[in-house]
């Protein structure tokens, strides 16, 4: 059964980069089956999916994110990690990882990491 | 952007209640639906997947109908470990979008 869980620091300055790890556990970040995403969560607020990577590489993200994200997958460590430059007090928020699967595409995010809150401040 | 909306925003029902949330998105959406349980403290959970499929080892009264833009999550039996959150989510286009929630409570 597979398990994530996010690591990261849990305060970042203002303008600076964030940069969180996903720990994949009970089974191989490189099966075919599975795609790989982050997915945030201001505190009080919604679900915001911020994009998805599969073993290869190959990455899609959300165009509201996107020339901030960056992520990467290190197969031989079975993690995938997040990185998000330029923030500001608005990228606060509990960041979740989770496995993206589905039958024909990538659709759900099944299961979910605990999350790790992530707090913008000088 | 695919649009999501859900109603209501919250609700507050008895145990044992027949429970109906429904979501909206804005566009025709096929049946790329998934719903999901989030409880306070925690993450997410997969509920219901493709509008109707329910997750394995989720309680059958849970169930989930529609397709194209209008559809709708049932508890037919509420029970007190069912307080949570309720998103819908589609991903018949990039990017993932959710709904914005809906609130569940005990009367």
């Amino acid at each position: 059964q597979l398990q994530l869980q996010e690591s990261g620091p849990g305060v970042v300055k203002p303008s600076e980069t964030l940069s969180l790890t996903c720990s994949v556990s009970g089974g191989s970040i490189s099966n075919s089956l599975y795609y790989w995403g982050w997915i945030r969560q201001p505190p009080g607020k919604g679900l915001e999916w911020i994009g998805t990577i599969y073993y290869s590489g190959s990455t899609d993200y959300n165009p509201s994110l996107k020339s901030r994200v960056t992520m990467s997958v290190d197969t031989s460590k079975n993690q995938f990690s997040l990185g998000l430059t330029s923030v500001t007090v608005t990228d606060t928020a509990m960041y979740y990882c989770a496995t993206v699967w589905g039958k024909y595409t990538p659709g759900w995010f099944d299961p979910w990491g605990q999350g790790t809150l992530v707090v913008v401040s000088s | 952007d695919i649009q999501m909306t859900q109603s209501p925003s919250s609700l507050s029902a008895s145990v044992g209640d027949r429970v109906t949330i429904t979501c909206q998105a804005s566009q025709d959406i096929t049946n790329y639906l998934n719903w999901y349980q989030q409880k306070p403290g925690k993450a997410p959970k997969l509920l219901i997947y493709d509008a109707s499929n329910l997750e394995t080892g989720v309680p059958s009264r849970f169930s989930g109908s529609g397709s194209g833009t209008d559809f709708t999550l049932i508890v037919s039996s509420l029970q007190p470990e069912d307080i949570a959150t309720y998103y819908c989510q589609q991903y018949d286009n990039l990017p993932f979008t959710f709904g914005p929630g809906t609130k569940v409570d005990i009367k």
